[in-house]
């Protein structure tokens, strides 16, 4: 089983300020990288789907970064708000169809 | 509306007793794939298929049975429930059976196996 790893497991964070948190993965054989934001019982929606060694993705407020080289992907929240708070969650792709989800890093933005 | 539609929402049921929570998507996607969740494990895949007929187990397959008969409905079938089996399970879909594009998500299903 692959191993992807994301940290921290949680951060909490006062409103306005920024953060990021980091997904780990193997360096071999990539395809691809997802983001998704997960709020509080609702589903997992997309925020960057990243393929290319040196992407940067940006949607808002929030921007990803992506290394294959040594296996990482940052994710950047600049000006935390409270409906930032949710857990962020990263999928690797490795060959084709293989997707494996990290365990996620929950955010709680404290107003 | 694009959507992935997941029923039931909530299910508690009894050791041994059939269920099969169904998933359907109206996207015309080929990939569709299920994923359970636990506390501090993030989503596990059960199930996926790329296409029509066409399934594969993911790393947690034990105790699932799936098909995928029409492109749009990728049931989950527990054909004897146990209690190792209560979590939170989601369906998903993606337009690319090699997931380089997104996925949706369904709304999720919160099963109780008693």
């Amino acid at each position: 089983i692959l191993n992807v790893e994301q940290s921290p497991q949680s951060l909490h964070v006062q409103e306005g300020d920024s953060t990021n948190f980091t997904c780990s993965f193997p360096s071999s054989n990539f395809y691809a990288l997802h983001w998704y934001r997960w709020e509080t019982a609702k589903s997992p929606e997309a925020l960057f789907v990243m393929t290319l060694n040196g992407d940067e993705k940006k949607k808002g407020r929030i921007s990803a970064t992506l290394n294959t080289k040594e296996g990482y992907s940052y994710l950047y929240i600049k000006g935390s708000q409270p409906e930032d708070s949710a857990t962020y969650l990263c999928a690797f792709i490795q060959g084709a169809q293989k997707l494996v989800f990290g365990q996620g890093t929950r955010l709680t933005i404290n107003p | 509306e694009a959507q992935v539609t997941q029923n039931p929402r909530y299910l508690i049921t009894v050791t041994g007793k059939k269920l099969t929570v169904t998933c359907s998507q109206n996207m015309n996607h080929e990939y569709m794939s299920w994923y359970r969740q636990d506390p501090g494990l993030g989503l596990r895949q059960i199930y996926y298929s790329m296409n029509v007929e066409v399934t594969d187990k993911g790393d947690v397959p034990e105790g699932y049975k799936v098909s995928r008969k029409e492109k749009r409905n990728f049931p989950l079938i527990l054909e004897s429930p146990s209690p190792n089996q209560t979590s939170l399970y989601f369906c998903a879909s993606g337009t690319d059976a090699a997931t380089n594009e997104k996925l949706f998500f369904g709304s999720g299903t919160q099963l109780s196996v008693l």
